[in-house]
């Protein structure tokens, strides 16, 4: 099955600072990485996601790459504001599976007014 | 906005007891999904429901559990016998299709379960 390592486990940065999430993957059939942002107390929100046939995107502040050979994908927040606190977990799902997301542990960000 | 509704927000219960936990998916969707995440660790998949019937199974999902959907609108995980390691947080979610391909996952807040 799939197995998705995420780093680091926290992270803190200075509000306007940028974030950095990784992410790396086992299973190189896997074709969909959604991220979600987790608040205290909340269900996992989607952010942003990417598929395999795409290397970037961007949405506002918020960008995710995409590195099919290396088997990693990256979550990119410029501009961090402290409503940008969260737990962020990355996420990779099978081609073909009945949609069974596997996440990673999960990265508490701290964005230090 | 539609969201995934779930209840109760906490529930408490004695070892070896029965729980029901219950979502209310999005309505247009047609893929359900419970995930489980205990304190601390990553989410992890349980099931995914469709068409009145389980698609997949993760190995957690023992005979211990069991899930339906009643109604048009219910979708509920059941645990028969309850045990200290199934204290978490549920979390119910939906998708329009499989989310392989299109289908974004909707989450709910989630449902604490604490077993004593």
């Amino acid at each position: 099955g799939e197995n998705v390592e995420q780093h680091p486990s926290t992270l803190s940065v200075q509000e306007g600072d940028s974030a950095v999430i990784k992410c790396t993957y086992s299973d190189s059939a896997s074709n969909y990485f959604p991220w979600y942002k987790q608040e205290l107390g909340k269900g996992p929100q989607l952010i942003i996601d990417i598929r395999s046939n795409v290397g970037e995107k961007k949405d506002q502040r918020i960008a995710v790459t995409l590195n099919k050979t290396a088997k990693h994908f990256s979550l990119h927040i410029t501009e961090t504001q402290p409503e940008d606190s969260a737990v962020y977990f990355c996420a990779a799902i099978l081609s073909g599976s009945a949609r069974q997301l596997t996440f990673g542990s999960g990265t508490q960000l701290t964005v230090l007014p | 906005e539609p969201e995934v509704t779930q209840t109760p927000s906490h529930q408490v219960t004695q070892m070896g007891q029965e729980v029901i936990l219950r979502c209310v998916p999005i309505s247009n969707h047609l893929y359900f999904y419970w995930y489980r995440q205990i304190l601390g660790q990553k989410v992890e998949f349980l099931v995914s429901f469709y068409n009145n019937e389980i698609s997949e199974k993760s190995e957690i999902f023992d005979d211990q559990f069991s899930v339906e959907r009643p109604d048009g609108s219910n979708f509920t995980l059941k645990i028969r016998s309850t045990k200290l390691e199934d204290s978490a947080m549920y979390f119910c979610a939906s998708s329009v299709d499989r989310a392989s391909s299109t289908g974004e996952l909707f989450f709910g807040e989630g449902s604490r379960l604490t077993v004593l």
